[in-house]
């Protein structure tokens, strides 16, 4: 079946525009994970939805960060002002449940480019 | 807060040599631990798990064990070919937190 995808997968943008990044999980996945990768690091946790609801946002280095998932299945990154520091890979993943019996189904990434 | 720390890498090995990873962890409570994979030009992958102390994750030749007493999930595998060539990234989830918190990722390269 479909994994999770994610688009666009390369976004290039100037400082401070504004950007979305979309990700749709496999079908049925209540959990939604959004991390983030910077070059040569590995995968930071921004936020995750159980359902429609953000459960943990925690991750999510400022204000200028949101994320939405109005319906429960496809998530939207939204970036205000964007700033150089914030090119990076952003992972989307999905899973049955948000407890550790469920695997994390990660998508392939959309790559952002702040000029 | 919790958080993992693997070797540094990059890691280069000639095809059939024996492979280590080292990986430790620091977490209140018992987390579980886990080893991702991401090969060139794709996306993260679950390479193997291991939920309580002592337990042995596996999966494609690949082993690594729940080690408590050292805070240690170090990969191994006896007999790497040059198909492994990948990043591996040490991870915890921690039921407290709900999330997945990774290692900077170690590169490995294998030569034929």
């Amino acid at each position: 079946g479909a994994g999770v995808s994610q688009t666009p997968s390369n976004k290039v943008t100037e400082k401070g525009k504004y950007v979305e990044l979309r990700c749709d999980p496999i079908s049925g996945h209540t959990a939604l994970y959004w991390y983030r990768q910077s070059l040569g690091q590995g995968p930071e946790f921004l936020i995750y939805f159980q359902g429609t609801g953000a459960a943990d946002d925690s991750g999510l280095p400022n204000d200028r960060f949101f994320a939405v998932r109005p319906e429960g299945s496809v998530s939207t990154l939204k970036i205000q002002r964007t700033e150089r520091g914030d090119s990076a890979v952003y992972l989307c993943a999905s899973s049955l449940g948000s407890n550790l019996f469920y695997e994390q189904f990660f998508g392939p990434g959309t790559r952002l480019t702040v000029l | 807060g919790d958080s993992v720390t693997q070797m540094e890498g990059p890691v280069t090995l000639s095809e059939e040599a024996f492979l280590t990873i080292n990986c430790t962890y620091t977490a209140t409570g018992y987390p579980s631990l886990f080893w991702y994979v991401q090969y060139p030009g794709e996306g993260l992958q679950l390479l193997l798990k291991a939920t309580k102390a002592d337990d042995k994750g596996s999966n494609k030749g690949f082993e690594a064990t729940y080690r408590k007493e050292t805070t240690s999930f170090h990969l191994e595998k006896g007999s790497v070919q040059v198909s492994d060539s990948a990043v591996y990234f040490c991870a915890l989830f921690s039921g407290n937190t709900g999330k997945l918190i990774f290692g900077q990722g170690t590169t490995l390269q294998v030569k034929p």
